[in-house]
């Protein structure tokens, strides 16, 4: 079965420091590993797909298979990144698995 | 394009009475995913459904949970005779294509349920 751990409940950070916010992942296969974000009084939506090897807002997260882990960085945090963040894997199926989430708060 | 909707966004149940959620997925997408929050807990998957068809139910409880995605209308999420442990967050999620295909889901901003 996945599973995805964010070990984070809580990180806070001051504005223009870096960030980072962890992710661990079990699957026995390649799943593939997913950033949603949930800005306050917004519905969840995608930030980024290890995949695309994308960077949204500044934001970029790795695959590391050898650590299984799919890291969420920032180097420079802005107060608007302030905002719930879930990790997300999908297997060979079409269902996605979250991890409990990380409240990040950037401070002035 | 409105996204998905979820009404109502808040419903309060007794004890043993019924609940039902709707969704209206987002236009052009037949893919709907219904996933649970419990409090302090992550998303959890129960369903995924199709036009008239369930695909995936190896989340929902085995009592008392059903849905429903008919060939007209919102998909439905009904619990019965509801308990205090149901209090929850309920997302909806849609697709246009099996699993979004690249993976993205477009949410609903969820239908909180709160059991007396």
């Amino acid at each position: 079965a996945q599973r995805v751990t964010q070990p984070e409940k809580l990180l806070s950070v001051f504005k223009g420091a870096p960030v980072e916010l962890k992710c661990n992942y079990s699957y026995s296969g390649s799943p593939e590993l997913f950033w949603y974000v949930q800005y306050s009084r917004q519905r969840l939506q995608l930030l980024l797909r290890h995949i695309s090897r994308e960077s949204i807002k500044g934001f970029t997260a790795d695959l590391n298979k050898g650590e299984t882990s799919f890291h969420l960085k920032k180097p420079f945090a802005q107060e608007e990144d302030s905002a719930m963040y879930y990790c997300a894997s999908r297997g060979s199926n079409y269902k996605l698995t979250f991890g409990k989430g990380t409240l990040l708060t950037v401070n002035p | 394009n409105a996204g998905v909707m979820q009404n109502p966004r808040h419903l309060v149940r007794r004890r043993g009475q019924e609940a039902r959620l709707r969704c209206s997925p987002m236009k052009g997408h037949s893919h709907v995913y219904w996933y649970r929050q419990l409090p302090e807990e992550g998303l959890k998957f129960m369903v995924y459904l199709q036009k008239e068809n369930i695909i995936d139910e190896s989340g929902m409880p085995k009592e008392r949970f059903s849905a429903e995605f008919p060939k007209e209308g919102p998909s439905i999420l009904r619990i019965q005779q509801v308990v205090r442990g149901d209090s929850a967050a309920y997302f909806c999620a849609s697709s246009p294509v099996p699993g979004g295909n690249t993976g993205e889901l477009f949410f609903g901003e969820g239908s909180r349920l709160t059991v007396l």
